[in-house]
């Protein structure tokens, strides 16, 4: 079944505690995104990366970090977490950039304390 | 910074009536996509047009571009208690394919 997955879904820490949240596809997609969804907010983009080895910031990349080691993961990365960071957080896929659907995986909800 | 906006921000209807929202965008485009959330899950891609497209069509499904005043709507027709959720219009910048996402409108069906 092709999807997104990410870990944890649900996830409390306290502030400065560095966590990673994990995604991963199984299309073989080139393009994957983090976005933070608040409310009244709507999504925002955090970073994004079109292939391997190329990522770049999004519209609030503050506070975060990513990778792209493989095709198929794209871990965030919370160094510090600030309770600002609070937030439900998606990573989602797509063949290549904007052009094509983007598939979106269950979403994480993050407490920061 | 958003690119699309969403309106009205909250709709709600009966069952079995049209349910229209609008996206407004800024700058010029490539594509407009519409995806739906339920409540705290992710999103669902619903539809895709072109900007040298006007209008298409899935199921119960209709969706229009106007690139000249810069705006889309979304039609869903003889809606049902299962379309309950929120909408939102993703568009790109122009030259950058990379998509942005509005606030959303939240609808809700009754039956």
């Amino acid at each position: 079944e092709a999807q997104v997955t990410q870990n944890p879904r649900y996830l409390i820490t306290v502030t400065g505690k560095k966590l990673t949240v994990t995604c991963s596809q199984n299309m073989n997609h080139e393009y994957m995104s983090w976005y933070r969804q608040d409310p009244g907010l709507g999504l925002r983009q955090i970073y994004y990366s079109m292939n391997v080895e190329v990522t770049d910031k999004g519209d609030v990349p503050e506070g975060y970090k990513v990778s792209r080691k493989e095709k198929r993961n794209f871990p965030l990365i919370l160094e510090s977490p600030s309770p600002n960071q609070t937030s439900l957080y998606f990573c989602a896929s797509s063949r290549s950039t904007g052009t094509y659907e983007q598939y979106f995986g269950p979403g994480t909800r993050l407490t920061v304390t | 910074s958003q690119q699309g906006e969403e309106d009205p921000q909250a709709l709600s209807i009966q069952e079995g009536e049209n349910a229209t929202m609008n996206c407004s965008y800024k700058t010029s485009i490539n594509n407009l996509q519409w995806y739906r959330q339920n409540s705290g899950r992710g999103l669902v891609h619903l539809i895709l047009i072109r900007s040298n497209e006007r209008e298409k069509h899935s199921g119960r499904l209709r969706v229009t571009l106007d690139t000249s005043k810069k705006s889309s709507s979304l039609l869903i027709t003889a809606s049902r208690a299962a379309d309950t959720a929120s909408y939102f219009c993703a568009t790109d910048k122009g030259g950058s394919y990379i998509p942005t996402f509005g606030r959303g409108t939240s609808l809700i069906v009754h039956p």
